[in-house]
């Protein structure tokens, strides 16, 4: 069956432009997570979605990062006003909610460049 | 709060040899423990994970991990290095307050020499 999937798969994009990153994720997963992973910070949590709603959006670095979630599928993270410091590989990852199963399968992830 | 800490930036070891890689994790409740490994260019992919039961996990590839609560540790372990286990390794702990979304450490490049 078919992974989680993002697109675009890189992304350059000038300082001050809005950019939209889109994921799928795996047909049936209820629990969907985006992270960034930069060379100074590493790996970090940014928002998850448990069907629609996102419970938790501590980690979205500014009021410029936004996500949605749609029928419970796709998501789409929207970074407006982009700054150099955005540049960084945005990892989608997807996992079912069932309490015998917590593991989350990732996407290959959109290369994001802010000149 | 929750945390990850892998000591080890970088571990070079030889072909063959035997490998492991630190993991310490702070969490207030039960951790629920991961190990992912990325290789160059590629995605994350999980190696073994620790939910509850017995500490001593195993993972694909030929990876295992034991479950230290005294320790707070989860470090990863295999007898013998193949030249493909080069790649960047990462500690993860999530938990049911957090939606399960994961804490990661900073990871351990693992370089494999002849």
């Amino acid at each position: 069956g078919a992974g989680v999937s993002q697109s675009p798969s890189n992304k350059v994009t000038e300082k001050g432009k809005d950019v939209e990153l889109r994921c799928d994720p795996i047909s049936g997963h209820t629990a969907l997570y985006w992270y960034r992973q930069s060379l100074g910070q590493g790996l970090e949590f940014l928002i998850y979605f448990q069907g629609n709603s996102a419970p938790d959006k501590s980690g979205l670095p500014s009021d410029r990062f936004s996500a949605e979630r749609t029928g419970g599928s796709v998501s789409t993270l929207t970074i407006q006003r982009t700054q150099q410091e955005d540049s960084a590989v945005y990892l989608c990852a997807s996992s079912s909610s069932g309490t015998s199963n917590y593991e989350q399968f990732f996407g290959p992830g959109t290369r994001l460049t802010v000149l | 709060a929750q945390s990850v800490t892998q000591p080890d930036i970088h571990i070079t070891v030889s072909e063959g040899a035997s490998l492991e890689l630190r993991c310490n994790y702070s969490y207030g409740a039960t951790p629920y423990l991961f190990w992912y490994v990325q290789s160059p260019g590629q995605g994350l992919q999980l190696l073994l994970k620790y939910f509850s039961g017995d500490t001593l996990v195993q993972g694909i590839k030929g990876f295992e991990a034991e479950f230290k609560r005294s320790q707070s540790s989860f470090n990863l372990r295999k007898p013998s290095v193949h030249w493909s286990d080069a790649a960047e390794y990462f500690c993860a702990v999530g938990g049911k307050g957090t939606g399960y979304a994961l804490n990661f450490g900073k990871g351990t490049s693992l370089l494999v020499t002849p």
